[in-house]
């Protein structure tokens, strides 16, 4: 299966700043997902980002508060922009190469002050 | 839209039991089903992967049923050790929505030594 190097593994950020958290795999896919996972809670699908394309965002997030870039086959960024303490979660990205299981990024663990 | 539902929220058990955990969807239309551990602050390691053909999986101590036409999975571990407290999450991929992937709100597993 896929390896997924996500940074910044954790970051503590001030209200109104902006964040950019990376997510680099081993081979070559074709989709990426970004998640949101707030705490106590499940995960939340909020884009799906192909290369060449822009992102499709899922109801509720929007490309102003959450910009993603998709530059090549095996990397694809996420900025969580003027950011609030609502903002603090956990965020992570997955990749599915074979059609069948998806694998995750180590996530990233955001706290907003 | 897909429901996941798991059951217990949450169990705390003595070293070397036997336990079960339970994952209900809505659907039973699903490509396959996806079981996954997360540590606390973490990102989401894949446990169990079981194709809508399949009725069950097995990894060492772990094994994940599916009854598709239930809408119910299962995934049993066998012989608790501390080293498996964490919270397991259940995923269910749609069949006619490939790219999405519904979670279930997991289930926070304690083995005491």
């Amino acid at each position: 299966s896929a390896v997924i190097s996500q940074k910044p593994s954790r970051d503590i950020c001030q209200r109104g700043t902006s964040l950019t958290i990376q997510c680099q795999v081993d081979s070559q896919v074709t989709m990426m997902f970004w998640y949101r996972q707030q705490p106590g809670q499940s995960l939340t699908l909020i884009a799906t980002a192909n290369q060449g394309s822009e992102a499709t965002y899922e109801s509720g997030f929007v490309i102003d508060k959450f910009p993603i870039s998709r530059p090549n086959l095996t990397f694809s960024t996420l900025t969580v922009s003027n950011m609030s303490p609502e903002d603090s979660s956990i965020y992570l990205c997955s990749v599915d190469p074979t059609g069948g299981e998806y694998t995750f990024g180590s996530g990233t663990r955001l706290t907003v002050v | 839209k897909q429901e996941v539902t798991q059951i217990p929220a949450a169990l705390s058990v003595p070293e070397g039991e036997n336990l079960v955990l339970n994952c209900s969807f809505t659907d039973s239309a699903i490509y396959n089903l996806q079981w996954f551990r997360q540590d606390p602050g973490k990102g989401l390691t894949s446990l169990l992967l079981i194709q809508s053909s399949q009725r069950e999986q097995t990894s060492g101590r772990l094994n994940a049923s599916l009854d598709k036409s239930s809408g119910r999975s299962t995934l049993y571990i066998a012989a608790s050790q501390p080293g498996d407290s964490a919270t397991y999450l259940c995923a269910v991929r749609p069949q006619h929505n490939f790219n999405k992937f519904y979670f279930g709100s997991g289930t926070k597993l304690n083995v005491k030594p």
